[in-house]
């Protein structure tokens, strides 16, 4: 059954530090999405992306954030000035238009 | 604001011993609404979609049924197993994309 990838699983970066975020949707998805997960709380929406844009994005996803489709499997969620409060697990999602089917997630710590 | 509350937060149940949790909603419009299992350090797996109200939908030991303002998982005769965190959520419709709004979530701890 085909399934979502992210890699890594676990990512340890310092504060103001560059990290990307790596994820394989479901080869004929069209919808893409990350999501993060602070511990303990809710999965809250980050981003959006259909036909190789961004659909909709939250007040999360601020200048700090961007997202890449390079290829035709890989989506890519970069960080470019790490915080201690982007410390979360990051699912990345994806959907042919209904159910959305998440990766394992990454675990990012910043110190 | 679109909401999504379930209840309870905890649940502790011994095997065999069957209950329902609970997910309400306030979306104007609702477009579906999805149930997910998410397991500790886990992405969220995808388990039921319903549609309009008076759908039920099923899964070896789950039932998920929908209503107008709320959703309801019925999980019978539960084995340790079934132990995992609930989630609901609700797709809020962007353009041709749709963001999921999730609810807190109902952690559920069944007992051998």
């Amino acid at each position: 059954e085909p399934e979502v990838t992210q890699t890594p699983s676990h990512q340890v970066t310092q504060m103001g530090q560059e990290v990307i975020l790596r994820c394989v949707p479901i080869s004929n998805h069209l919808y893409f999405y990350w999501y993060r997960q602070i511990l303990g709380q809710k999965v809250e929406f980050l981003v959006s992306f259909y036909n190789n844009e961004i659909s909709e994005k939250s007040e999360i996803f601020d200048d700090q954030f961007s997202v890449e489709r390079p290829d035709g499997s890989n989506f890519t969620l970069k960080i470019r000035s790490t915080k201690l409060e982007d410390s979360a697990m990051y699912f990345c999602a994806s959907s042919r238009g209904g159910e959305q089917y998440f990766g394992p997630g990454t675990r990012l710590t910043v110190t | 604001e679109d909401q999504v509350t379930q209840s309870p937060e905890a649940l502790r149940l011994q095997e065999g011993e069957s209950s329902s949790l609970n997910c309400s909603y306030t979306v104007s419009g609702l477009r579906g609404l999805f149930w997910y299992r998410q397991d500790p350090g886990k992405g969220p797996e995808f388990l039921f979609t319903l549609y309009s109200a008076g759908e039920e939908k099923e899964k070896e030991r789950l039932k998920a049924t929908l209503t107008k303002k709320e959703s309801f998982l019925h999980i019978t005769a539960p084995k340790p197993e079934d132990s995992a965190t609930y989630l609901c959520a609700v797709p809020i419709y962007s353009g041709s994309a749709r963001q999921l709004t999730f609810g807190s979530g109902t952690q559920l701890t069944v007992l051998p």
